[in-house]
């Protein structure tokens, strides 16, 4: 099955730029998508199609996919972005939904 | 409001069963595909399970197959989840989402979440 890796944690002083990646074999192929789970809530949809936005998401979020990296990209960090993150895609050929191991975003 | 509520966790024996059940409202509940996705604390987030609008087709990952099975009444606009043989690693929050769709294109990911039910597999 498809595999997702994340780095675990990432570090970020507020203001500075966060940038969580999310590695698959030829991952620009597909299409990724990232959630925010802040601690003791429900995961929330941050980016869809690798970089779109839903309603309500703000523009600080952004996504790029190439190659076998996909990447998260979170500017002007502040407190409340503290959460784990999760990449995600559909492997087509099992029809089935992957997610990546997470990555903890502390802001110092 | 859009909104999701699971219902049904427990503490259950290894080899027992559970059903779970998810509530929709706030949306037409029979417009979407619906998901299973669950969270050990260990593991991150695993997706389970998935099922199509009318209930007529369903797909999981090799984990749960032939254990779980995803139901749905879309008259009482609710999601189920059959569970048996259950195993200690099964235990985990089970939650419900939604199928992102826009402008109808089918995205394959959860734009709606529930706040998960709670299912302890221990002797």
């Amino acid at each position: 099955s498809f595999v997702l890796t994340q780095p675990p944690s990432v570090s970020v002083a507020p203001g500075q730029t966060a940038r969580i990646t999310c590695g698959g074999d030829n991952i620009g192929s597909k299409r990724v998508h990232w959630y925010q789970q802040r601690p003791g809530q429900a995961p929330v949809l941050v980016v869809y199609e690798d970089g779109d936005r839903p309603s309500g998401i703000p523009e600080r979020f952004s996504g790029s996919n190439f190659g076998n990296t996909a990447t998260l990209t979170i500017s002007r960090v502040d407190a409340g972005d503290e959460a784990d993150y999760y990449c995600q895609v559909w492997d087509g050929s099992a029809d089935h939904y992957v997610f990546g191991t997470g990555t903890r975003v502390t802001v110092l | 409001d859009v909104q999701l509520v699971e219902s049904g966790g427990g503490l259950v024996q290894p080899g027992g069963s559970l059903r779970l059940s998810c509530v929709g409202s706030g949306f037409t509940f029979s417009s979407y595909w619906m998901h299973w996705v669950r969270q050990d604390p260990r593991k991150g987030l695993e997706w389970i399970s998935r099922i199509n609008k009318d209930g007529s087709s369903t797909t999981y990952p090799e984990s749960v197959k032939g254990r779980f099975t995803i139901s749905r009444d879309n008259a009482q606009n609710t999601l189920f989840l059959q569970m048996h043989s259950l195993r200690a690693e099964d235990t985990a929050v089970y939650y419900c989402a939604r199928e992102l769709v826009v402008s109808g294109i089918v995205y394959f990911a959860m734009d709606v979440w529930g706040q998960g039910t709670t299912v302890t597999v221990s002797s």
